[in-house]
Order: structure tokens, then sequence, then C-alpha cells
């Protein structure tokens, strides 16, 4: 089966720094998704990473380390627009061959002035 | 340019009722997709589809039908509708399987009294 845990909530000031992890435990590994969501809104794709190590583009970076179950979102000069979810997601199959990809609950980040 | 649409964007409904939820994409892509956003549970799969004519099961199908008539529409229905599936719906579509981005529909918010 799979789990995925991430922090419920995060408050963070603008123009700061925030990282928002998630661990993942899962039989077999296809790579981990990071999705924004707006309240109200839909998700939509941040970013994807397959191997270890460090992705950045732009603002955003993802983490990935796969020896230990673990991803980080990190998020810098942090603007209000960024008060939103941040949905971790591990694309599964199960044993009948179904695939699945697995969101966790979601971190709900709050940017205060 | 409208990519991905659902319809309706907000349903009330009552106990019993069969509701269908439509979903629509523009961008060709193979593989459609049915998920619930609830609160305390995230984004959970209900169905998926592969092309025209194939589907199959996710995290939690009972109690809705789907069907891929055509590539572009992937409607899903609940036959009789219960309080436990008043949710948000969220329709997402992608180009294929592992590895591929999932890109989201508004969502539906549905309401059973």
């Amino acid at each position: 089966g799979q789990n995925i845990d991430q922090p419920t909530e995060m408050t963070a000031t603008e123009g700061a720094i925030v990282q928002i992890n998630c661990t993942y435990q899962t039989s077999g590994f296809n790579g981990l998704f990071w999705y924004q969501q707006h309240a109200g809104e839909a998700p939509t794709f941040l970013s994807y990473n397959v191997l270890d190590g460090l992705e950045e583009k732009g603002r955003f970076s993802s983490f990935l380390s796969r020896s230990k179950g673990y991803s980080y979102l990190l998020l810098k000069e942090l603007q209000m627009k960024d008060s939103a979810s941040y949905l971790c997601a591990v694309p599964t199959y199960s044993g009948a061959g179904s695939y699945q990809l697995t969101f966790g609950k979601g971190t709900k980040l709050s940017v205060i002035p | 340019d409208a990519g991905i649409t659902q319809s309706p964007r907000y349903k009330i409904t009552e106990t019993g009722r069969q509701v269908t939820l439509m979903c629509h994409q523009t961008w060709s892509h193979s593989y459609m997709f049915w998920y619930r956003q609830d609160l305390g549970h995230g984004l959970r799969l209900i169905y998926y589809s592969a092309a025209a004519d194939i589907t199959d099961k996710g995290e939690v199908p009972d109690g809705y039908v789907v069907s891929r008539s055509k590539t572009e529409n992937f409607p899903l229905t609940l036959e009789s509708a219960t309080r436990s599936q008043t949710s948000v719906y969220f329709c997402a579509s992608s180009e294929g399987l592992e590895q591929e981005t999932q890109y989201f529909g508004p969502g539906t918010r549905l309401l059973v009294l």
C-alpha cells in the first residue's frame, strides 16, 4: 500500500523561505509530484521528481531522497499569492495492476505580511 | 483554448436521485480521471480511463459509474446519490500515465440533501 504524510498547516512571513515536507511509504516508486491548490480552485502542477536531488524552478524547488522516502518543496521569497495548499502525490500500481496517483492530505500554507 | 471543463460547476440534489457530472477536454489526452476531494481525506481517485471504452476502478469506486464513448468526454454518474457523496469532484486528464502531469478541471461542488 501507500502512505503519504505532510504537515496539515504552516505559516510563514512574506519574503521568507518555507520548506514543506512530505514522507511516503510505497511499494514500488514511480516518482513524486507536487501540486499547488488555491482555495476553491483546481490543483495545478508544480514539479515532478524521479531521481534523488534538488530540482529548481524559479522561486520553487523540490527535493527527493528515495532511500529515505522523503521529499520537500522549498518556496523562496514568499509572496502573498503563495498562500495555498500544497499537495504531495505518488503514483502507484495496485496488485491488480490498476494505476493510482495517491495524494497526501495537503499542507495549507498561510503567508502573512 | 478551453482545455478541460466540467459541468455543472455546482449541483444540489436529493438522496436517491441520479446525477451525472460532465467532463470535457480539448487536448486529445488519452487518460482521464475522476477524483473526489473531502476535508480530512485529500484527493481520492474514483475511476480512470486509458482510452475510449477502457475504464478502471480507483480507490473509491463504489456508488459511481463511468463511461467513455468519445476520447474527449468522461462523464461520472452517481446512480443513487447518498449524503456521503457530498464532495467536490475534479476531473483530470494526461497524455500518458507514468511520469505524466495530470491537468485538472475547475471542479464540481455537489451537495446531496
